[in-house]
């Protein structure tokens, strides 16, 4: 079965900062990775996926992730934060192919101060 | 294009009482989820449909949830009766193959708290 963990809670950043949120995962196989980020009281919104090619995956809200299977990880990044980013964020890791069993980190809060 | 509609956004009950929750996938989206997300975690995945058939239900508790889709459109999820354990967000997700992979599409949720 496979599985995410997502190391830092809770990340505190100033505004115009670099970001980096920490994911790593563990399956067997090629695993597909997604990244999504669900603000107070709404659903989750897709960052960015990645199932095969360039390793360095490039997402909406000048979000971008780097797959690096030997250490497992699919770290988010993004070179100057901005209030609005405030928001959790998930890293997810779902099974080869076709229609997907995915599971879910438990979410990193990111507080972005002025 | 409209997202995926999840009523009601919050329901309040007092346990043992009965709750349901509806959803209305994205157009043309033939896979539906269920997902539970308890505080400080990520969403668990409840159910799976392909359709109007219910193709993962390994993690619903059978003896209290429900789930049916009818038509292969919308969806309802139930509870019954409700224990304080349950609350939670619940959350649909619809999803559609495309080039052989899938993306999911999340709605807003409905937050339950159960008292």
């Amino acid at each position: 079965a496979q599985s995410v963990t997502q190391p830092d809670i809770h990340i505190t950043v100033s505004e115009g900062a670099s970001l980096e949120l920490r994911c790593n995962y563990s399956y067997g196989a090629t695993p597909y990775l997604f990244w999504y980020v669900q603000s107070p009281g709404q659903g989750l919104q897709l960052l960015l996926k990645y199932f095969s090619g360039d390793t360095l995956v490039q997402g909406i809200k000048g979000f971008e992730a780097e797959f690096k299977r030997s250490q497992s990880s699919f770290n988010l990044r993004k070179p100057s934060v901005h209030w609005s980013d405030a928001a959790e964020y998930f890293c997810a890791v779902g099974t080869s192919g076709g229609y997907q069993k995915v599971t879910f980190g438990i979410g990193t809060k990111l507080q972005v101060i002025p | 294009e409209a997202g995926v509609v999840q009523s009601p956004r919050y329901k309040i009950i007092e346990k043992k009482q009965p709750v349901a929750f509806w959803c209305n996938p994205i157009s043309g989206h033939n896979t539906l989820y269920w997902y539970r997300q308890n505080l400080g975690q990520g969403p668990e995945l409840l159910i799976r449909y392909e359709n109007e058939e219910a193709v993962d239900d390994s993690q619903l508790p059978k003896d209290r949830f429900s789930a049916e889709r009818l038509k292969g459109v919308d969806s309802t999820l139930k509870i019954q009766p409700a224990e304080l354990g349950d609350s939670a967000v619940y959350l649909c997700a619809s999803s559609t193959l495309a080039g052989g992979m899938e993306t999911q599409y999340f709605g807003p949720g409905t937050r339950l708290l159960v008292l």
